[in-house]
């Protein structure tokens, strides 16, 4: 069974001071992983896809690796807008589901 | 581009009662996802549709659930009774291909009492 582990729950920096949250999967053949921001009370959006271990995408402060056993999202020199839940998913090629992870809610104080 | 969009936006009911939940896709969008949120089980898929047809609802709770896409600009899903603990968000959102980030609704948050 597909399974995604995401860590810290919550996390909480400084303006500017950077870290990464990991995500650690178990999936039976992966199509992609998927990373999203989800703001409070509104639906997750779609920040990147990595299919391949060795991967990178960069976006504005925020930067997505992949490994065959986990993913990793930098946050650089981090602002209190970055402040969000970061949601990582996976999909296998046995079907187009994303099995999501539980998150980790990122607060960025001034 | 409108996005996906769901309707309503929140639903207060009863237990006991029926409870519908609406999704308009975005346009050329060939799959459609209905997911479930809450703080205990995060993001939970109920079910997807490709053009049209139901392809996995493994996830749907049990019978009192059921999802409709007569076509492909409209899906329902329906909770027929609710209970309780069918008290979540619940979100619509579509994809093109399926391989691609999804786009999702702003999501209808049920509370049922």
């Amino acid at each position: 069974e597909d399974q995604v582990t995401q860590s810290p729950e919550a996390l909480r920096l400084q303006e500017g001071e950077s870290s990464s949250l990991n995500c650690s999967y178990t999936v039976s053949g992966l199509r992609g992983l998927f990373w999203y921001r989800q703001d409070p009370g509104k639906g997750p959006e779609f920040l990147f896809t990595l299919y391949s271990a060795g991967e990178e995408k960069e976006k504005e402060r925020l930067k997505a690796t992949l490994t065959k056993k986990e993913s990793f999202l930098h946050i650089t020199a981090p602002k209190p807008e970055d402040s969000a839940t970061y949601l990582c998913a996976v999909q296998a090629n046995s079907g187009y589901a994303l099995n999501f992870g539980k998150g980790t809610s990122l607060l960025v104080t001034p | 581009d409108a996005g996906v969009i769901q309707s309503p936006r929140h639903e207060v009911t009863e237990m006991g009662q029926e409870v519908t939940l609406r999704c308009k896709p975005i346009s050329g969008h060939d799959y459609l996802f209905w997911y479930r949120q809450t703080m205990m089980r995060g993001l939970e898929l109920l079910i997807y549709f490709n053009n049209n047809v139901p392809i996995d609802d493994s996830g749907m709770p049990e019978d009192r659930f059921s999802a409709k896409m007569p076509n492909a600009s409209f899906s329902t899903l329906k909770i027929q009774p609710s209970e309780p603990r069918d008290s979540a968000v619940y979100f619509c959102a579509s994809s093109i291909s399926g391989t691609y980030g999804y786009t999702f609704g702003s999501g209808t948050r049920l509370t049922v009492v």
